[in-house]
């Protein structure tokens, strides 16, 4: 079992529709998940941290964590062309317990 | 503030040739971590320093592969002999501590022929 796991996708949704990207972890003792969006071409960035149970929202960009079913997702309301691409979550893993991403869900948004 | 610098941006080379990727991350980082990202393979760990200290290379693709991290402020990547399955984009990334967010250079795009 990989340590963080995402649905592989690739998902389309249309514009202006809510967008859903789950992702499982291993590591129970985690505290820490963040999700990262990749633009064909460029680097990853980091768009949403959560460290808590619950919801985080910051403008269309909704977080959920679910320490309980260790699973961590993104929700992106009102979907925008310009959200197309990959979509990464990371959560600590690995032999040192650093920070381990997923494969990543490329998201395309039909305009 | 600088982010993480990488260079170069692109390397071509042939294939057996020696490449030398460089990265410097971020003032005051002590974490550091090499990827290599491709389509097929999406984005794997090569290499983890902390404190200049490497911690895990289990992502080290094979002994052609080698990571030094003389200091605090600079980290070297080097492939000897180079082959056409390591082109791939490499990135380094920094962050102030294992668990914590990562922050990702621009990347190198490496083309071996």
């Amino acid at each position: 079992q990989k340590e963080v796991e995402q649905n592989s996708g690739p998902l389309s949704v249309p514009e202006g529709a809510i967008a859903s990207l789950n992702c499982t972890y291993s590591d129970r003792g985690s505290q820490s998940f963040f999700w990262y969006r990749q633009y064909s071409g460029k680097s990853p960035e980091l768009i949403m941290s959560i460290y808590s149970n619950g919801d985080k929202e910051d403008g269309r960009f909704t977080a959920q964590l679910n320490k309980a079913s260790q699973y961590v997702s993104l929700l992106i309301r009102d979907s925008q062309p310009s959200d197309s691409a990959t979509y990464l979550c990371a959560a600590p893993g690995g032999s040192a317990r650093q920070l381990t991403f997923g494969s990543g869900t490329q998201l395309t948004v039909l305009p | 503030d600088a982010g993480v610098i990488q260079s170069p941006r692109h390397e071509v080379t042939e294939m057996g040739q020696e490449v030398t990727l460089r990265c410097k991350p971020i003032s005051g980082h002590n974490s550091l971590f090499w990827y290599r990202q491709t389509m097929m393979r999406g984005l794997e760990l090569l290499i983890y320093f902390n404190n200049n200290v490497p911690i895990d290379d289990s992502g080290m693709p094979e002994d052609r592969f080698s990571a030094k991290m003389p200091n605090a402020s600079f980290s070297t990547l080097k492939i000897q002999p180079s082959e056409p399955r390591d082109s791939a984009v490499y990135f380094c990334a920094s962050s102030l501590g294992a668990d914590r967010q990562q922050f990702f250079g621009p990347g190198t795009r490496l083309t071996v022929l």
